[in-house]
C-alpha cells in the first residue's frame, strides 16, 4: 500500500488567494484527519470523517477554511481567501476503524508545506 | 481544558543511555494513549499504544508507563541510538477515543 498520499508537497501562494489540500487516504480505512502542525501551537485536529461523513469540525479555525469528503478515497481542505497566518504544514492522516475504543494507530500523510505571502 | 503538557526543551543524551520522555495531560481521563515519533520534514509514525488498564507496554528497546493517578505516561528509549533522534508525540485518547496530540519533545541522541 502507497500510504496516505497528499498534493500538493508544498505551495506558495500569495494572500488572499484560494488553496486547496487534497489527500488519499489508505483504502479501507473508515476514518480520515486533516491537522496543522506549527511551532507555537503544534499539531492541531481540524476536522474528521467518518465513512465520509464530517464528524467533528469544531478545530476548524474560521469560515474560510472548509473540507470535504466526496466519496471513500478524497478529500480536500480549502481555505479561501488565504492568509498569512494560515501558513503551516497541513497534515492528512486516516486509521482503519474497528471501533474507535481499540485505539486504532493513525496513518500520516507526508503534510503538504503552506506558504501564504 | 484539556491540556497535555510534553517538555518543550529538547532532551540531550549520549548514545547508549536511556532516554525517559515525560506526558503529563489535565482535565481528562483518556481511555489509551499512544506515542508517536515525528522525523523532520515527515508525518508522525505510530510507535505504542497503552491502555487505561495497562501500567506498562514494551516493544524492543521501548517502553512506555501509563499512571492514571498521576496522569502521566512516561516514554523510554534504552541503548539509544542516533538514529534515535527525532521528536516524540504523547496522544491521549478521551471519550471521544480521539487522540489529542501534545506538542512534543525533541530528543537529541550524540554519538
Amino acid at each position: 500500500d502507497a500510504g496516505v498520499i497528499q498534493s500538493p508537497r508544498h505551495e506558495v501562494t500569495e494572500m488572499g488567494q484560494e488553496v486547496t489540500l487534497r489527500c488519499k487516504p489508505i483504502s479501507g480505512h473508515d476514518y480520515l484527519f486533516w491537522y496543522r502542525q506549527t511551532m507555537m501551537r503544534g499539531l492541531e485536529l481540524l476536522i474528521y470523517f467518518n465513512n465520509n461523513v464530517p464528524i467533528d469540525d469544531s478545530g476548524m479555525p474560521e469560515d474560510r477554511f472548509s473540507a470535504k469528503m466526496p466519496n471513500a478515497s478524497f478529500s480536500t481542505l480549502k481555505i479561501q481567501p488565504s492568509e498569512p497566518r494560515d501558513s503551516a504544514v497541513y497534515f492528512c492522516a486516516s486509521t482503519p476503524a474497528s471501533g474507535g475504543q481499540n485505539g486504532e494507530t493513525q496513518y500520516f500523510g507526508p503534510g503538504t508545506r503552506l506558504l501564504v505571502l | 481544558s484539556q491540556k497535555i503538557e510534553q517538555n518543550s526543551e529538547a532532551l540531550n543524551i549520549q548514545e547508549g543511555k536511556t532516554a525517559t520522555l515525560t506526558c503529563n495531560y489535565t482535565n481528562y481521563s483518556p481511555a489509551y494513549l499512544q506515542w508517536y515519533r515525528q522525523d523532520p520534514g515527515r508525518g508522525p509514525v505510530f510507535l505504542l499504544l497503552i491502555r487505561e488498564n495497562e501500567k506498562e507496554k514494551r516493544k524492543e528497546r521501548l517502553k512506555v508507563t501509563f499512571d492514571t493517578t498521576l496522569k502521566q505516561s512516561l516514554f523510554h528509549i534504552t541503548a539509544s541510538q542516533p538514529a534515535d533522534s527525532a521528536t516524540y508525540l504523547c496522544a491521549p485518547a478521551g471519550g471521544s477515543y480521539i487522540p489529542t496530540f501534545g506538542r512534543g519533545t525533541s530528543l537529541i541522541v550524540h554519538p
